[in-house]
């Protein structure tokens, strides 16, 4: 069965190092999205990305994030310079399409630890 | 943001038992509403979902009904098996193809199912 995949698993990185989350959706997929989960807290939205381009994006997602899709099969997510703050699970998603094909499906996640 | 809400934190049932979680949101505008499966380390699998334009859908042992007047859905497991024991997680959408497609989580329920 496809699935979403995601490398690495986890991340260590100094304050203020850019770093890159990739992720492989399922291949006949359309949406693309980030969310991260803090300890503790709820599963976040981040950004969807459709048609080459950012859908939407959260008040969580400024300047220091993006996203791109260098490829047909990569999705990437570039913190530039990362913050303590941003220390959590990043996950990347996939959609094939419009309703009824609405479900999300989720990769494993990165653990993004910023020290 | 409390726009979609689980009210308990954990839930405890005994094996060929129903499980029930339930899950409450706010937003009027929600119109797609989704489970999902969380196993530590991993990310959300999707379970089932349900458009706004039905009050029932069923897959197997998982059953979800959603009451729109009282702004409210639950997830029905029967029977409940060990297997299932897993953080459940309610989430909602806004509809639309590309924008308004941002998944809006609860907290999660831990369900924990006794052999």
């Amino acid at each position: 069965e496809p699935e979403v995949t995601q490398t690495p698993s986890h991340q260590v990185t100094q304050m203020g190092q850019e770093v890159i989350l990739r992720c492989v959706p399922i291949s006949n997929h359309l949406y693309f999205y980030w969310y991260r989960q803090i300890l503790g807290q709820k599963v976040e939205f981040l950004v969807s990305f459709y048609n080459n381009e950012i859908s939407e994006k959260s008040e969580i997602f400024d300047d220091q994030f993006s996203v791109e899709r260098p490829d047909g099969s990569n999705f990437t997510l570039k913190i530039r310079s990362t913050k303590l703050e941003d220390s959590a699970m990043y996950f990347c998603a996939s959609r094939r399409g419009r309703y009824p094909y609405n479900e999300q499906f989720f990769g494993p996640g990165t653990r993004l630890t910023v020290l | 943001d409390q726009q979609v809400k689980q009210n308990s934190p954990s839930l405890s049932v005994q094996e060929g038992r129903i499980s029930i979680l339930n899950c409450d949101y706010t937003n009027s505008m929600f119109d797609y509403f989704l489970w999902y499966k969380k196993y530590p380390a991993e990310g959300p699998t999707f379970l089932i979902s349900i458009s706004s334009i039905k009050d029932k859908n069923e897959d197997g042992r998982f059953t979800v009904f959603l009451n729109k007047s009282a702004k409210h859905l639950s997830l029905h497991i029967v029977p409940s098996q060990p297997g299932d024991s897993a953080v459940y997680f309610c989430a909602a959408s806004g509809g639309g193809e590309t924008s308004g497609s941002r998944l809006t989580f609860g907290e999660g329920t831990q369900l924990t199912v006794n052999p």
